[in-house]
């Protein structure tokens, strides 16, 4: 099946500092990334849609400016934590979506376990 | 707001019994996926199911989806120690001119006694 990879695994920064996290997709082209938020015992969130070449849609709530989505080619999106703080601390995940017409698959990485300290 | 509701939240069973899980969801779809995550890691991709589809098997899972219900169900069999895990269905629905969003519901945490 398709693979997404999503890099780093975990990462622990500092307060006030920024954090980028990369999705790729490794066998596939993807116009559309996901990126979702999960708290601890708690269902994921949609935060953002990318879409290749455009500017993200964000969800409800989410502040465009502290969570910067960058999806540079139908491979990589990026997601920038700027100024982070210990609440930004939590589990992001993206999904890519195969670029294939009519397929609706989407693929998740495994996951970035952010720690703000 | 969430698609997908999980039913029941918690599930203590012990190894060999069945686990059965339900996923409620409101709007039209094109698929229904299942996925497990173990504490603190990431999603694992169990099975996909499709509109036009009623039933799936992949081992000892087993996934029906009835749309006239808006409702699809996960069947573990002979369920294992290792089964223990939280598991979520996401549904793909439609956003703005045909683009497909997976949205979560709150997952089944199942616990498996040994």
């Amino acid at each position: 099946g398709a693979v997404v990879s999503q890099h780093p695994s975990w990462v622990i920064c500092k307060s006030g500092t920024s954090v980028k996290i990369e999705c790729r997709s490794l066998d596939f082209q993807a116009t559309t990334m996901f990126w979702y938020r999960q708290f601890p015992k708690q269902s994921l969130m949609l935060m953002a849609t990318s879409n290749e070449g455009s500017k993200a849609t964000y969800e409800q709530g989410v502040e465009k400016d502290k969570f910067l989505i960058n999806h540079a080619s139908l491979t990589l999106s990026t997601l920038t934590v700027t100024s982070a703080h210990p609440e930004d601390s939590s589990f992001y995940i993206c999904s890519a979506k195969e670029i294939t017409s009519g397929n609706t698959e989407a693929f998740f990485g495994q996951g970035t376990r952010l720690t703000v300290v | 707001s969430q698609q997908g509701e999980e039913d029941p939240q918690a599930l203590s069973i012990q190894e060999g019994e069945n686990a059965t899980m339900n996923c409620s969801y409101k709007t039209s779809i094109n698929n229904l996926q299942w996925y497990r995550q173990n504490s603190g890691r990431g999603l694992v991709h169990l099975i996909l199911i499709r509109s036009n589809e009623r039933e799936k098997h992949s081992g000892r899972l087993r996934v029906t989806l009835d749309t006239s219900k808006k409702s699809s169900s996960l069947l573990i069999t002979a369920s294992r120690a290792a089964d223990t895990a939280s598991y979520f269905c996401a549904t793909a629905e439609s956003f703005l001119g045909g683009s497909y969003i997976p949205t979560f519901g709150r997952g089944t945490s199942l616990i498996v006694h040994p």
